[in-house]
């Protein structure tokens, strides 16, 4: 079945450092893919997405580019800042029968950022 | 205005109980759905209705019932609480069913407590 696997976290950086969170997905199709963010107490906000192969997602200095040869789905950014400490979610939509679409989400990646 | 919002934010009860959860879109969105997010932060899927209609109803047990008195709305009642039914619940919802490229909006999460 369909599924995301992001890195356990969680990910604890400096203010300014580089940031990577792995996700990696299943599916039977062709799925859109999606960054989600929940800042403390708060509900999830889409970060950035990719609709299709070689796509690239981007916002607020992050990136992440659709791989389907790797499926893969890797967040960046180049200089983090405390105020993106948060937890990150890689999810996937897919088509299912009935035409519906589902989100399915990774386990969620939190990240530490300090001064 | 509140995109999604649901109520209460807080809910703390006793095992046993019978409790519900209000949600409400004023985006004018067809789909709705209930996401269950446990202690580690993990996001899972449980229900989805399109214009009244359930259309996504994952493995949940039955003392969870959605209701869905018009498109914008859709309530959760859960009878006879569990200790395991302790999560954030989220309600959000999307322009419609089908659409995997479309994002979706996130309620600010209501945090059920059972003692």
């Amino acid at each position: 079945g369909n599924s995301v696997t992001q890195m356990e976290g969680p990910v604890t950086l400096s203010e300014e450092a580089f940031l990577t969170i792995n996700c990696t997905y299943t599916a039977t199709g062709y799925p859109s893919l999606f960054w989600y963010v929940q800042y403390p107490g708060e509900g999830l906000q889409l970060l950035l997405k990719a609709t299709k192969a070689d796509d690239k997602g981007s916002n607020k200095g992050f990136e992440a580019t659709y791989r389907k040869e790797t499926t893969s789905f890797h967040l960046e950014k180049g200089s983090v800042q405390v105020s993106d400490s948060a937890v990150y979610f890689c999810a996937l939509s897919d088509l299912f029968s009935g035409g519906y679409n589902k989100l399915i989400f990774g386990a969620g990646t939190r990240l530490a950022v300090h001064p | 205005d509140t995109a999604v919002s649901q109520t209460p934010k807080y809910l703390v009860t006793q095992m046993g109980n019978d409790k519900s959860i209000k949600c409400e879109q004023n985006l004018g969105h067809d789909t709705m759905y209930w996401y269950k997010q446990d202690s580690k932060k993990f996001l899972k899927i449980m229900f989805s209705y399109n214009n009244k209609e359930l259309i996504i109803n994952e493995t949940v047990p039955n003392r969870f019932s959605p209701k869905s008195p018009d498109k914008a709305h859709l309530n959760l009642h859960i009878n006879s609480l569990e200790l395991g039914d302790s999560a954030v619940y989220f309600c959000a919802s999307s322009p419609r069913k089908g659409a995997t490229n479309e994002k979706l909006f996130f309620g600010s999460g209501t945090q059920l407590s059972v003692l």
